[in-house]
């Protein structure tokens, strides 16, 4: 079966745009799960959708956002980007509360 | 303090040693995960545990719930091995994950 797909792998954005990072589950997976690895940290939980609604949301600022479509794919969007966003954003995707499937994530970069 | 710590942070070893990364949280669990990145990001899930021990190929996973920690050990470590190795938690109060901050090892030939 295909596994958890993210686009694009690389994304290179200046202060302050806007990025969007797109993810695909697991065919039958109903939630999707946004987490952010800063260079040097460890990864922090950003965001969790199922069935299309947000049920919990990490210590980020509003500027983080995202939403989940019925076909359960999702993107992260991310407004007035500024440096310290720089970082692997990773997706995972589960069927409710099963095991959490990663996807390969992607960089992106803020210049 | 975290709540979930790893230890040690970095650990280098030779190729066939035994390796033990240790994983300790504060918080009630429903289950914790041992992963694994590559560089460049990817992520593999190796053990998702609730009790006792799991074993696959050269891997082992251990779980103790009264004293909260967790294991992964190594066994003939090789360099392929090398990865940073992460312990993440489930708590029984919701659905996501708390991450450790991981430990870097570093399989030498």
């Amino acid at each position: 079966e295909a596994g958890v797909t993210q686009s694009p792998t690389h994304l290179i954005k200046t202060r302050g745009q806007q990025a969007t990072l797109r993810c695909s589950p697991i065919s039958g997976h109903t939630s999707v799960y946004w987490y952010q690895q800063a260079l040097g940290l460890g990864l922090q939980f950003l965001l969790w959708y199922d069935e299309g609604e947000e049920r919990n949301r990490g210590n980020f600022p509003p500027r983080f956002s995202g939403r989940q479509f019925p076909n359960y794919s999702s993107e992260l969007n991310v407004n007035a980007l500024e440096l310290e966003d720089s970082a692997l954003y990773l997706c995972a995707s589960s069927f409710w509360l099963q095991p959490q499937h990663f996807g390969d994530g992607t960089r992106l970069s803020i210049l | 303090k975290n709540e979930v710590e790893q230890s040690p942070q970095n650990l280098t070893a030779q190729e066939g040693e035994f390796i033990t990364i240790n994983c300790s949280y504060s918080v009630g669990i429903s289950a914790l995960h041992w992963l694994q990145q590559h560089p460049g990001g990817g992520i593999v899930s190796l053990f998702m545990l609730s009790s006792g021990k799991k074993k696959h190929g050269r891997l082992i996973a251990t779980i103790n719930i009264q004293e909260k920690h967790s294991s992964l050990h190594i066994t003939a470590s090789h360099p392929r091995d090398s990865a940073v190795y992460i312990c993440a938690v489930k708590e029984t109060s919701g659905s996501r994950l708390t991450f450790g901050e991981g430990t870097q090892l570093t399989v030498n030939p």
